[in-house]
Formats: structure tokens, sequence, C-alpha cells
């Protein structure tokens, strides 16, 4: 079965500090692998993927993730942290496995990320 | 236009009023969803339209009433809702549904209210 756990609810990380948002995932198939942010009261915004090839992802406003087949993982990364970063972050995956389940994208619970000035 | 549109932003209705809203894209995108999303939840998967076709259901109650009337549009007609009913709806759009590797664009939402 295809799933995705976001281990932390919550992530504080002050401005100008590196942050991580975990990300592991089980899925039948190969994964395509998607992270997204969600500001308050607004609609999800992709961030970035993993779909084949490097394993170091780069996406929009400064973000990377980093795809590791043997942890199953794809953790959301940036270098120095914004206030601005803060929201709501979710990981999500899809598998090429040609069952029901193509094409379904599978959430996981969501990471709040709160970066203090 | 890389934009997913939604209306209204804000919906309040009765529990026997009749509403719509609506979803529009002009990506050529040929796949089309609708989320219900409750706070600091992830979105819940409720219909997909690939080819404007009804491709996926997800056993969502009959007061809840889909239509895509072309590529660009989605509606989804609301009928004797609940107050559980009350959340985020958003639709995305990607560029089919079978290609897995597809990411999904989202618009902004419409904030339902049930009363």
């Amino acid at each position: 079965a295809q799933s995705v756990a976001q281990p932390e609810d919550q992530v504080n990380v002050a401005e100008g500090n590196p942050l991580t948002v975990k990300c592991t995932y089980s899925v039948s198939g190969n994964p395509y692998l998607f992270w997204y942010v969600q500001y308050p009261n607004r609609g999800l915004q992709f961030l970035l993927k993993y779909i084949t090839g490097d394993n170091l992802v780069k996406g929009s406003y400064g973000f990377e993730a980093e795809f590791n087949k043997s942890q199953t993982s794809f953790h959301l990364k940036k270098p120095s942290a914004l206030v601005s970063d803060s929201a709501l972050y979710f990981c999500a995956v899809r598998d090429d496995d040609r069952g029901s389940t193509l094409g379904r994208l599978y959430f996981g619970r969501g990471t709040q990320l709160t970066v203090w000035p | 236009d890389t934009e997913v549109t939604q209306t209204p932003k804000h919906l309040v209705m009765g529990m026997t009023n009749k509403k719509s809203l609506k979803c529009e894209q002009h990506m050529g995108h040929r796949a089309m969803y609708w989320y219900k999303q409750k706070a600091k939840k992830p979105p819940e998967l409720m219909f997909v339209y690939s080819y404007e076709k009804l491709s996926i259901n997800e056993s969502v109650p009959s007061r809840f009433s889909p239509e895509c009337p072309n590529s660009s549009l989605l509606n989804l007609h609301l009928h004797a809702l609940q107050p559980e009913d009350s959340a985020l709806y958003l639709c995305a759009s990607s560029q089919t549904y079978i290609s897995s590797y597809n990411e999904q664009f989202f618009g902004p939402g419409t904030r339902l209210t049930v009363l």
C-alpha cells in the first residue's frame, strides 16, 4: 500500500538557521515524490519533485530535497530559513505501479514549520 | 498562464440551499480534481476528471455533484449539505492523470461554511 509519513507535526527553527522537514514513503512501484507548501487560507503550492536521476532536487524559494532510496526518505531542506517560510508543508507520493492506485497522490499529514526571528 | 482559479473565495450556505463552486485553468491540462481539506489536515481526494470524463469518485455523498463542461472548467454542485461539510474545497489540475510524474497545480480554494 502507498503511504507517506511526516513524523513531525511541528518544526521550529530560528531565522538564518538550516531547516529540515522529514518525509518517508512506502510504494509498491517506483516513487514519484513531491513537496507542497500551504500558507494560511490558501491552496497548495508546488515546491519540487523527484522523478528520476540526481538524488538532490532543487526547487522554488531556495528549497531542496534529497531522495534516499535505501531509507525511503525524501527530506525537505533549506540552508537558511526565513520568517516567510513559516507555513504548512506536505510531502506526497505517487507510484508507477499500473494497478488501481496509478496516478493517485498520497499526502503526508503535514508539518507546520515556524521560523522565528 | 500557470494558474488555477476558483470562485467564490468564500461561501456561506444553509442546509437547504443549492450552490456551485467553479474552477478554471488555461494550461491545457486534461486532468482536473476536487479535494476537500479540513483545517491543518492533508487534502482528501473527492473526484478526478480525465479528458472531461469522471474517472474517480471517492465514495462522495450524492449531495456533491461534479461537472466538467469542457477541458478548462470544473464545477462542483452542492445541495442539502451538512454542517460537517464545512471545509476548504480545492481544485487542482495536471497535464494528465495517468502520468504519475506530473505535478498537480492547486487553486486557492473556496472556504465553505454550512450553517
